[in-house]
């Protein structure tokens, strides 16, 4: 079973664009993670928000964490066709074996 | 680049086979995390081993089985393989517990398609 669901499942937009990929999930968590992956490759991880956080920046990323809602969205800001890929959230539960359990993804494709 | 190697990248086997894949973590990591990962899903945790011992089991059959050796690399196996098996095989290395101290470091993954 699955712990986040990312929302939408797929993305389509122009560059230079901003995308807008949501993360909503079931228990309290420690921390939520934020991962993208090329076709067919392995992760990356981009950011990492605790659940004491209720924002974070790096680069481009826009990270924000709604605990009372159990949500969490990533925000690419003038996005690039090298943006191109899947992201995943990762949700870290508390209380149990701090072990990340991934979403499905969403699929963002950035046309030039 | 992340210092995790994983081998071999891609693999073919036939229904009732047993596979073995083999993961190097980043230098300085004790935990090993695997996923499994079918076309067009999310990775689905397998399990977790954090200085040589098991931390946590994902919902998967005995028939898959893990190894941590001293010098934290690890390797997983599966025996009786069915054709559900065929997936993206990720390895993720991190120093101390993943969820509690952070990001996973992962390799680009083992593709085993069983036939």
């Amino acid at each position: 079973s699955q712990q986040g669901e990312e929302d939408p499942q797929a993305l389509s937009i122009q560059e230079g664009e901003n995308a807008t990929m949501n993360c909503s999930y079931k228990t309290s968590i420690n921390n939520l993670q934020w991962y993208r992956q090329n076709s067919g490759r392995g992760l990356v991880h981009l950011i990492l928000i605790r659940s004491n956080e209720r924002e974070k920046h790096s680069g481009r990323l826009r990270v924000t964490l709604d605990t009372s809602k159990k949500s969490s969205s990533l925000l690419i800001t003038a996005s690039r066709a090298a943006d191109t890929a899947s992201y995943f959230c990762a949700t870290a539960s508390s209380g149990g074996s701090y072990i990340p359990t991934f979403g499905r993804g969403t699929s963002l494709i950035v046309h030039p | 680049e992340t210092g995790v190697t994983q081998s071999p990248t891609h693999l073919i086997k036939t229904r009732g086979q047993q596979v073995t894949l083999r993961c190097s973590s980043q230098s300085g990591h004790n935990t090993v995390s695997w996923y499994q990962q079918a076309l067009g899903q999310g990775p689905q945790f397998i399990f977790q081993y954090y200085r040589e011992e098991e931390n946590g089991r994902g919902n998967f059959p005995p028939r898959f089985s893990g190894l941590q050796f001293p010098n934290y690399s690890s390797e997983l196996n599966v025996n009786a393989l069915e054709l559900d098996d065929s997936a993206l095989y990720l390895c993720a290395s991190s120093h101390g517990l993943a969820g509690d101290v952070g990001e996973l470091f992962f390799g680009e993954g083992s593709r085993l398609t069983v036939l």
